[in-house]
């Protein structure tokens, strides 16, 4: 069973780069997608973006700009690095796994596994 | 990129079924998945594929599709499945980013 502990700096100031990690711990990692979400005070989730089985990226159009995602899978570890925070970034980021599959007439894709999450500040 | 459309209020009496929509053009190709969170709480999934629930997620949610419109049918609500719901798919195309909707904020009455 895969489970995923996060961790990162929780207060910023505007311009400075956010950094969190999620490691993974157990099961097996075949065909999965290591996401980064983030969910707003009192607001919906967005997806910031994710490593794939192959190890590229894939990131949301409105953050691709300031956005890394890296693995380290020797370590089963990867990262979020978010650049030049405003308050709008300010959020609880998750760390998640995703897992895609398919039917005949259609694709699915879910995140089973998510970390506990991880409150960021952006303040001045 | 797809956007995903959830009304953002629902309520339920207790023991009665409530169904939940998600409308997008991306549930031509992709099934909807949908995400029980309740407050201060990581999102927990609930329904995957055509109708897929994790081990532990009771037989009372279902979920179902219909062209562009996905919905999640809990039958017998109980006071626990208070909670925000969000649908989620994969843009197609190009971009084939995740998407969300603004989630279902349901009320067991």
């Amino acid at each position: 069973q895969v489970q995923l502990q996060q961790w990162g700096a929780g207060t910023l100031k505007p311009s400075e780069t956010l950094s969190l990690t999620c490691a993974v711990y157990g099961g097996s990692s075949t065909g999965s997608f290591w996401s980064w979400i983030r969910q707003p005070p009192g607001k919906g989730l967005e997806w910031i973006g994710e490593i794939n089985p192959s190890g590229d990226t894939s990131y949301n159009p409105s953050l691709k700009s300031r956005v890394t995602i890296s693995a380290d899978t020797s370590q089963k570890q990867f990262s979020l690095d978010l650049r030049s925070v405003t308050a709008a970034d300010t959020a609880v980021y998750y760390c998640a796994r995703g897992l895609k599959g398919s039917s005949p007439d259609y694709y699915y894709y879910y995140m089973a596994v998510w970390g506990k999450g991880t409150t960021v500040t952006v303040s001045s | 990129s797809s956007e995903l459309t959830q009304e953002p209020t629902m309520s339920v009496a207790l023991g009665q079924t409530v169904k939940i929509t998600c409308q997008g053009d991306s549930l031509r190709n992709y099934y909807a998945t949908w995400y029980q969170q309740r407050p201060g709480q990581a999102p927990v999934l609930v329904i995957f594929g055509k109708n897929s629930r994790p081990s532990g997620i009771p037989a009372r949610f279902s979920g179902s599709i219909s062209g562009t419109t996905a919905s999640l049918t809990i039958t017998g609500a109980q006071a626990a499945d208070e909670a925000d719901y969000y649908c989620s798919s994969r843009d197609t195309g190009e971009n084939t980013s995740v998407v969300f909707g603004g989630g279902t904020r349901l009320t067991v009455l």
